[in-house]
């Protein structure tokens, strides 16, 4: 079935690093952009990043532009989130999620979620 | 970046009756080209993901029950649950999707009453 899996959150020290790591399966990731969201605990949904099919659009919320790198290997149906210069407002779920289509059509809605890793920045 | 509002923060509801949540944007999400509303909404249930329950505003997601519903255009938009279950208990989100901040509103509790 269509899914989402996410890894590699943990706890991490300020101004250290992390890479998140999401496996697609179940579709053709190649032909879906994709995105990250995170939200931190008891908190609402906040937009992260953003990757076209190839990875030549790329969008961040401004809290994150120059601390984080999305990317994507087609080959291996991963999308990947580079996170550097963590900082306890980092503290997050980190939620993979699929950019729908539809007959050819870009639904501008997220219709599949991964479970979610959870980041940790604390000393 | 545009700031997406919901009212109430939370709502509590009587087993059968409406549950009605609201979604203001600071600007427009009416794309003018295809005349579509790039708004949508959620669904999330404690230790659970977000859900998507309508996008375009209006258009429901396969699988979702028809008690849901998305109305509005423009600026303002709503989630209309027509009869309220026990299975809906959960936080509901807008997102837009307009702009690329795609900014979510800060949610909606919905309980029973």
């Amino acid at each position: 079935q269509v899914q989402l899996v996410e890894s590699g959150g943990g706890l991490v020290k300020p101004g250290g690093s992390l890479r998140l790591s999401c496996a697609a399966s179940g579709f053709t990731f190649s032909d879906y952009y994709m995105s990250w969201v995170r939200q931190a605990p008891e908190k609402g949904l906040q937009w992260v990043s953003y990757i076209s099919t190839t990875g030549n659009i790329i969008y961040y919320v401004d809290s994150v532009k120059g601390r984080f790198t999305i990317s994507r290997d087609n080959a291996k149906n991963s999308l990947y989130l580079q996170m550097n210069s963590l900082s306890a407002e980092d503290t997050a779920v980190y939620y993979c999620a699929r950019v729908g289509r539809r007959d050819g059509y870009n639904l501008h809605a997220f219709d599949i979620w991964g479970q979610g890793t959870m980041v940790t920045v604390s000393s | 970046d545009i700031v997406m509002t919901q009212s109430p923060d939370s709502l509590a509801v009587s087993l059968g009756e409406r549950a009605t949540i609201n979604c203001k944007s600071s600007q427009s999400v009416l794309y003018s080209s295809n005349n579509k509303n790039y708004l949508a909404w959620y669904q999330q249930k404690p230790g659970q993901p977000p859900k998507l329950l309508i996008y375009w505003a209006s258009t429901r997601e396969s699988g979702v029950p028809d008690r849901f519903s998305g109305s509005g255009s423009g600026t303002d938009f709503t989630l209309t649950i027509s009869s309220l279950q026990a299975e809906d208990v959960a936080v509901y989100y807008c997102q837009q999707f307009y702009t690329t901040s795609y900014s979510f509103g800060q949610g909606t509790k919905l309980e029973i009453k």
